[in-house]
């Protein structure tokens, strides 16, 4: 079955610590994000990528990275610059025009 | 303010009620989605609307583009539909991306 895989499920990390969330998808989705969620507000835009290679940043990309070496991952990298990190992260893709599909997310927690 | 409005931001029901969900937004839009998270916080795709209605199962969405407002309807609600239900735009502004803006969501929960 085609779909979108984030792992891991729950993340802790340090302060100071950088991390990488993985997303992978097997529907050959040429485009892919990555939203942040936090309580009481709508998922917002971190970066995202329409093509291999490429990627834009979205709303609030400061203290994040991301890589798309291949059509199929895009995985991304929370790092020590990020002053809030504790989010769920959700990751997305999607074939123009035809609708989202969503990860199941990765909670990160700093402590 | 919000460029995506959804109320209300909480709804209680008792299995077998009809709900109605809105949604509101201030953009003009090339598409409007309704999707539905789960205690876990996977989301699901339910509806993709330019124009008019789609009906799936029980569930029933609505646009009016004029009016720049859309409903999701819930028909025989059943605890099993408790969940968060969260309207998204893509807005004419999105160029060629399917970027979206969220609304904050509606919080079902249906009662035995």
């Amino acid at each position: 079955d085609g779909g979108i895989t984030q792992s891991p499920k729950y993340l802790f990390r340090k302060e100071g610590q950088n991390v990488t969330l993985s997303c992978e998808q097997n529907l050959n989705h040429d485009a892919m994000y990555w939203y942040r969620q936090d309580p009481g507000q709508g998922l917002r835009l971190i970066y995202y990528s329409q093509i291999v290679n490429d990627f834009q940043k979205g709303d609030i990309a400061e203290g994040y990275s991301v890589s798309r070496e291949k059509k199929e991952s895009f995985p991304l990298t929370v790092t020590s610059a990020q002053k809030n990190p504790t989010a769920f992260y959700l990751c997305a893709s999607s074939l123009q025009g035809w609708g989202y599909t969503f990860g199941s997310g990765t909670r990160l927690t700093v402590v | 303010k919000n460029e995506v409005e959804q109320s209300p931001q909480n709804l209680t029901a008792q299995e077998g009620e009809f709900i109605t969900i809105n949604c509101s937004y201030s953009v003009g839009i090339s598409a409007l989605h309704w999707l539905q998270q789960h205690p876990g916080g996977g989301i699901v795709s339910l509806f993709m609307l330019s124009s008019g209605k789609k009906k799936h199962g029980r569930l029933i969405a609505t646009i009016n583009i004029q009016e720049k407002h859309s409903s999701l309807h819930i028909t025989a609600s059943h605890p099993r539909d408790s969940a968060v239900y969260i309207c998204a735009v893509r807005s004419l502004t999105s160029y060629n991306t399917d970027k979206l803006i969220f609304g904050t969501g509606t919080r079902l929960q249906v009662f035995p």
